[in-house]
């Protein structure tokens, strides 16, 4: 099976700005996470969807957001980007239910200037 | 909430010697415990699990204890090569949210 994918890959935003990432889960599974690196720091996480539905939120502000499509492909959101949003964004995939063994993606390297 | 606490943050070992990463939980209700091995520049991988029904789980040179009473589980390195160099995530996972809350990972030098 192909493994966890995300676009892009990198990306350069002005403060102000909003962004859109994007993670293919594995074939199959239906849960996908997304988690903030930040260097120095461990995995933050953001937020949790399965079968279209967020179904576990970390704490991070209103401005973070997510969903998930009926092919468990999801998206996340940051509008108005602030310096501190600058990190690794990592999304990761599990089946959801029964199995729970989490796959990472490559993750999107986000720069805000 | 739910909470792991790992330690070290950093630890060095000399090449062939062992090395163990501790981490403690919070929620009892925690069922599913993994390990993952990010190298610099890539992304964290699944190296081991255990699950709460298991005691110690073993995969060639590393290996997985769990203390339920105790809501601790460690992972342990033998033989280390320069290449198990790497930060080491551990992490609980509730049975009832599936939520993952991850520990603050260690640091894994091995001098050759």
């Amino acid at each position: 099976k192909a493994g966890v994918t995300q676009t892009p890959r990198y990306l350069i935003k002005t403060r102000g700005q909003q962004v859109t990432l994007s993670c293919s889960p594995i074939s199959g599974h239906r849960s996908v996470s997304w988690y903030q690196q930040t260097p120095g720091q461990g995995l933050q996480f953001l937020f949790e969807y399965f079968s279209e539905t967020q179904r576990n939120k970390g704490n991070f502000p209103g401005r973070f957001s997510g969903r998930q499509f009926s092919n468990s492909r999801s998206e996340m959101n940051v509008s108005t980007l602030e310096l501190g949003d600058s990190a690794l964004y990592l999304c990761a995939s599990s089946p959801g239910q029964g199995g729970n063994e989490q796959y990472f993606g490559p993750g999107t390297r986000l720069t805000v200037t | 909430g739910e909470n792991v606490e790992q330690h070290p943050s950093t630890l060095s070992v000399q090449e062939g010697d062992s090395a163990v990463i501790k981490c403690t939980y919070s929620d009892s209700a925690s069922n599913y415990f993994p390990w993952y091995k990010q190298e610099l520049g890539k992304r964290p991988q699944l190296i081991i699990d255990i699950r709460s029904n298991v005691g110690e789980k073993k995969d060639q040179r590393i290996a997985v204890t769990l203390n339920k009473t105790a809501k601790h589980f460690s992972l342990h390195i033998t033989e280390t090569q320069p290449e198990d160099s790497a930060v080491y995530f551990c992490a609980a996972i509730d049975s009832g949210t599936y939520k993952y809350i991850f520990g603050t990972g260690t640091r894994l030098k091995v001098l050759a």
